[in-house]
């Protein structure tokens, strides 16, 4: 069965501190992997996707085939980037629209 | 925020009666989801739509129908709620399925409470 893991309900650093929000999911084939993120009292919205390679607010996210693990790392975690944060592959069903999310970690950055 | 909008935002209701709950949007985009999010659970799919009467089952579509009969409204109706139905359900978007079109918007949920 597809799945996804993200095994932290809940991961407290302080401010400056590296952060790593593990995701790990078992899927056939080359998924589409997404983080979205939720701020407090704001809408889910993507935060990054492995494909695009890119940094968004100083978070990046290695995909790890042979792991099959998509983790999310920020070297100096800010207060700001206090949030729900979900891990996301696509590709239930054989569709790559159709994402199956974790169950999400509460990331709280103490100052 | 993408032009979503969750209608009610809040509703409670009794077992056994009909709810329908809506979610409009003004991008023009093909595809729209409907998730409940619950705790535990992260956001499950429960039906999604890539066009107009078109629709397919997510993981958790029993108890549950949809429907989409103009490009900006997709309706979630629960013909009988149970109280395991109560969860905070939202609405997303996509303008497709590769690429940056692959990216789902979301609307701002809705609490429902099922007594």
């Amino acid at each position: 069965a597809q799945r996804v893991t993200q095994p932290e309900k809940l991961l407290s650093v302080f401010k400056g501190a590296p952060v790593e929000l593990k995701c790990n999911y078992s899927y056939s084939g080359s998924p589409e992997l997404f983080w979205y993120v939720q701020y407090s009292r704001q809408r889910l919205q993507l935060l990054l996707r492995h494909i695009s390679r890119e940094s968004i607010k100083g978070f990046t996210a290695d995909l790890n085939k042979g792991e099959t693990s998509f983790h999310l790392k920020k070297p100096f975690a800010q207060e700001e980037d206090s949030a729900m944060y979900y891990c996301a592959p696509g590709g239930y069903g054989g569709a790559t629209n159709k994402l199956i999310f974790g169950t999400g970690t509460l990331l709280a950055v103490q100052p | 925020d993408a032009g979503i909008t969750q209608s009610p935002r809040h509703k409670v209701t009794e077992t056994g009666t009909p709810v329908t709950l809506r979610c409009h949007q003004t991008e023009n985009h093909r595809y729209m989801y409907w998730y409940r999010q619950d705790p535990g659970h992260g956001l499950r799919l429960i039906h999604y739509s890539y066009g107009v009467k078109d629709t397919d089952k997510g993981e958790v579509s029993d108890g549950y129908s949809v429907s989409r009969s103009k490009t900006e409204d997709f309706l979630l109706t629960l013909e009988s709620a149970t109280s395991s139905q109560t969860s905070v359900y939202f609405c997303a978007i996509s303008e497709g399925t590769q690429g940056a079109k692959n990216i789902q918007y979301f609307g701002a949920g809705t609490r429902l409470s099922v007594l």
